[in-house]
């Protein structure tokens, strides 16, 4: 049982590309979260989805980043347009269906954002 | 605005001895509290948590204590062991009636060295 796949783990972008991170949950579960660190920091809540569905998105920048999670495939996060303040490592977590109580998050080993 | 905060950038202990890894927080509405274990490369790995209707919790080697009034909490591991070198997250959300603390706050993270 596969855990929560991230790719690429490891992202180089000159100042203005685009980033594109993926992942795919666990399976079974039907709700995913992005979450960022920044160095020397904590991690901090991007973005709730589930399928075809944008549930929280309070703490997305509100220009150049936007995430979907399709029907089918993987959740993407996408960031246009990079500058150097968006290096960081890009978690994503999954956890089943859960409307209620305590969450547990199941995270994936992170994609690694370096703009140049 | 750091609301969830670990003052201890790094803490070395023998193997043996018991690691103390200290969290404290300051947004009273947090009622639900997480520890997650990180070695490099990988993701946060879910370690244990607490409620705030109770004020310890255990799971074999590991107790985390709540001090609601302090607005502090610590977790424990005895016997520390060399595998359990790593950087920990101290975590905080507040339940939302209905819903699931799927917005967790961390703290920057102490590293924790079990020397043999």
């Amino acid at each position: 049982n596969a855990g929560v796949m991230q790719n690429p783990r490891h992202l180089v972008r000159r100042r203005g590309q685009e980033a594109r991170l993926r992942c795919s949950p666990m399976k079974g579960h039907s709700h995913v979260y992005w979450y960022r660190q920044l160095p020397e920091e904590g991690l901090k809540f991007m973005v709730y989805l589930q399928k075809e569905n944008i549930i929280d998105e309070s703490g997305m920048p509100k220009e150049r980043f936007s995430a979907e999670f399709p029907k089918e495939g993987p959740s993407i996060l996408r960031i246009q347009q990079v500058v150097r303040g968006d290096s960081a490592a890009y978690f994503c977590a999954s956890s089943p269906y859960s409307d209620s109580g305590a969450n547990v998050l199941t995270f994936g080993a992170g994609s690694r954002l370096t703009v140049l | 605005d750091q609301q969830v905060k670990q003052n201890s950038p790094s803490l070395s202990v023998q193997e043996g001895r018991i690691s103390i890894l200290n969290c404290d927080y300051t947004n009273s509405m947090f009622d639900y509290f997480l520890w997650y274990k990180k070695y490099p490369a990988e993701g946060p790995t879910f370690l244990i948590s607490i409620s705030s209707i109770k004020d310890k919790n255990e799971d074999g080697r590991f107790t985390v204590f709540l001090n609601k009034s302090a607005k502090h909490l610590s977790l424990h591991i005895v016997p520390s062991q060399p595998g359990d070198s790593a950087v920990y997250f101290c975590a905080a959300s507040a339940l939302p009636s209905g819903g699931s603390n799927y917005k967790l706050t961390f703290g920057k993270g102490t590293l924790l060295t079990v020397n043999p």
